[in-house]
């Protein structure tokens, strides 16, 4: 049973700080990671993907993934109360089945 | 990117009978999926949806039950048939493009 495992949170920062969320897999089979972020009532959004080993950048977003760890994190810079959502982790695609985690509630304090 | 239109966005409908999801997408895409999302859990995955060929069921879910058409590359529906008050969640359709999965606004569905 593929997993992909988050913190559900809430997670809580003020505004302005770095929040800091996090997810872990279980297949390292797995070659594509997902971001999505998703407010209340909506549908899941895609903040950002990534693929390599490392970090990869995108305004004040920063996706960070550890292959050898099956470690996956967003940093989200100068944090907003308009990011308060559930951010929800995936890996797989392609060819591969998308597994969903269970999402981290992030609550940003103004 | 794509950019998917599902309707209907929501609906109440009485134990028994059944409801039809629709979803559309701008582009032509080979892969869209069904999923359906609990308050406070995560994306379960339904079934993928290809083009020309059969839907393939996840664990739990049976074609009586949801069954899905897939007429082309753009467009797929999902029924949810003889309805229960534990059908009543959110359904998701979504659509890849280029590795990645974006997703209609969803259908919530309230079951009496």
């Amino acid at each position: 049973q593929k997993e992909v495992e988050q913190n559900s949170g809430p997670l809580s920062v003020p505004e302005g700080a770095i929040a800091s969320l996090n997810c872990t897999y279980s297949d390292r089979g797995s070659q594509s990671f997902f971001w999505y972020r998703q407010y209340s009532g909506k549908s899941p959004e895609l903040i950002m993907f990534i693929y390599s080993n490392g970090d990869k950048e995108d305004g004040r977003f920063t996706a960070q993934l550890n292959k050898a760890s099956q470690y996956v994190s967003l940093l989200i810079r100068d944090s907003q109360p308009s990011d308060s959502a559930t951010y929800l982790c995936a890996a797989g695609g392609g060819y591969q089945k998308v597994t969903f985690g269970i999402g981290t509630k992030l609550q940003v304090i103004p | 990117s794509a950019v998917i239109s599902q309707k209907p966005s929501r609906d109440i409908c009485q134990r028994g009978t059944s409801l039809t999801i629709q979803c559309q997408v701008d582009s032509q895409v080979t892969m869209m999926f069904w999923y359906r999302q609990q308050p406070g859990q995560s994306l379960t995955l339904i079934a993928t949806a290809n083009q020309g060929s059969e839907a393939t069921y996840e664990s739990g879910f049976v074609i009586d039950k949801f069954p899905i058409s897939r007429p082309n590359l753009t467009f797929s529906t999902l029924t949810v048939s003889n309805m229960s008050p534990e059908d009543s969640s959110i359904y998701l359709c979504s659509a890849e493009v280029k590795n990645i999965q974006y997703f209609g606004a969803g259908t919530r569905l309230s079951v009496l």
